[in-house]
């Protein structure tokens, strides 16, 4: 079946630092990719879609210039979060665009 | 604007027994409506996709059917076993584009 791979499954960084969490489709070529971010026992939040050779389409509310997303081939997107402060620690999945919306197995940001 | 609910928010139950799970939506005209179990810490394993023409969907113990009419989801989970325990997603895909609409989840709690 289609794999999404995610990694790194837990990071822990300083504030003010960045860091790029990469999400791969490893049997399949995803042209659309997902970007989640989920607060603890809350659901899922669309942070943005990640869209191979284009700029990605971020929800409202969702800073750009803070969470820079790139999709520069059909099986790799990645997720930046720069200048990082303690209120961006959270949990954040991506998926893949496919009829069955297979989930990478999420990265826990902890911003210290 | 589609809306999905689920209802309970958490449950626990004995093990052994059947359990149904619940998912509304407030716009009937969805493209499908899918089941995913997280479990703490982890991504989303897909458990059950339920396309619009569909009026329900088994695999092993676990049965999901869909109202549209009425704009329900039930999850059936027969035979619970302490495993089951995880929170359970519901997501709908309201048309043809890919952006899915999730609920809040319900946290299952299998006593042993």
């Amino acid at each position: 079946g289609a794999v999404v791979s995610q990694h790194p499954s837990r990071v822990i960084c300083k504030s003010g630092t960045s860091v790029k969490i990469e999400c791969r489709s490893l049997d399949f070529q995803a042209t659309t990719m997902f970007w989640y971010r989920q607060f603890p026992k809350q659901s899922l939040m669309l942070m943005a879609t990640s869209n191979e050779g284009s700029k990605a389409t971020y929800e409202q509310g969702v800073e750009k210039d803070k969470f820079l997303i790139n999709h520069a081939s059909l099986t790799l997107s990645t997720l930046t979060v720069t200048s990082a402060h303690p209120e961006d620690s959270s949990f954040y999945i991506c998926s893949a665009g496919d009829s069955g919306y297979t989930f990478g197995s999420g990265t826990r940001l902890t911003v210290v | 604007k589609q809306e999905v609910t689920q209802i309970p928010a958490a449950l626990s139950v004995p093990e052994g027994e059947n359990l149904v799970l619940n998912c509304s939506f407030t716009d009937s005209a969805i493209y499908n409506l899918q089941w995913f179990r997280q479990d703490p810490g982890k991504g989303l394993t897909s458990l059950l996709l339920i396309q619009s023409s569909q009026r329900e969907q088994t695999s092993g113990r676990l049965n999901a059917s869909l109202d549209k009419s009425s704009g329900r989801s039930t999850l059936y989970i027969a035979a619970s076993q302490p495993g089951d325990s995880a929170t359970y997603l519901c997501a709908v895909r309201p048309g043809s584009n890919y952006q899915l609409i999730w609920g809040a989840g319900t946290k299952l709690i299998i006593k042993p």
